[in-house]
């Protein structure tokens, strides 16, 4: 089975531009966790979807930042007119259907995103 | 709000080794907790995951043990290989199926 497809694995743009990462999650999970990696930081929690619904997104920037994961594709993470301080390891994670507590959370390689 | 703090920072050991590494967390209403792996510009692999009901759990050389009243995990690695050189995580889960992870330790085995 494939694992958490990560997508893609470095991105660069400028300041003001906008950042699209793609995450598809292991066959047949339906729930989705969003994590960020600052330089020299741990990972941070970000926002946790299901199919066409978010279920926590606690831990998103109040602005500029949006996720969404469609019945149909990938799940994506949108960060509009980004700044040097959204440069940044960006993880996606997916587990079963199946009640999530009782469930490991699986990692893709991430998308380092650096911000000119 | 969850803190997790691991213990050591960094640790370099000769093959061989048995060694443990520390995990403590301040919020112990926790559902499981999981270790990780991560090896440099890779992603997170998970290693063993606790339920909170769950003593310990273990996997090859791998063994992992939770006290969740005290708010502590240990990951115990026997015989450890140049192969285990890795930053290694500690994440409870808490409500929101969110994981809060620690800094890690950075470990080194030598050849």
């Amino acid at each position: 089975n494939a694992g958490v497809m990560q997508n893609p694995r470095h991105l660069v743009r400028r300041r003001g531009q906008e950042a699209r990462l793609r995450c598809s999650p292991m066959k047949g999970h339906s729930h989705v966790y969003w994590y960020r990696q600052l330089p020299e930081e741990g990972l941070k929690f970000m926002v946790y979807l299901q199919k066409e619904n978010i279920i926590d997104e606690s831990g998103m920037p109040k602005e500029r930042f949006s996720a969404e994961f469609p019945k149909e594709g990938p799940s994506i993470l949108r960060i509009q007119q980004v700044v040097r301080g959204d440069s940044a390891a960006y993880f996606c994670a997916s587990s079963p259907p199946q009640d999530p507590r009782n469930q490991p959370q699986h990692f893709g390689d991430g998308t380092r995103l650096s911000i000119l | 709000k969850q803190e997790v703090t691991q213990i050591p920072a960094a640790l370099s050991v000769p093959e061989g080794e048995n060694l443990v590494l520390n995990c403590s967390f301040t919020d112990s209403a926790i559902y499981n907790l999981q270790w990780f792996r991560q090896d440099p510009g890779k992603g997170l692999t998970s290693l063993l995951l606790i339920q909170s009901s769950q003593r310990e759990q273990t996997s090859g050389r791998l063994n992992a043990s939770l006290d969740k009243s005290s708010g502590r995990s240990t990951l115990y690695i026997a015989a450890s290989q140049p192969g285990d050189s890795a930053t290694y995580l500690c994440a409870p889960e808490g409500s929101g199926s969110r994981l809060t992870f620690g800094e890690g330790t950075q470990l080194t085995v030598n050849p």
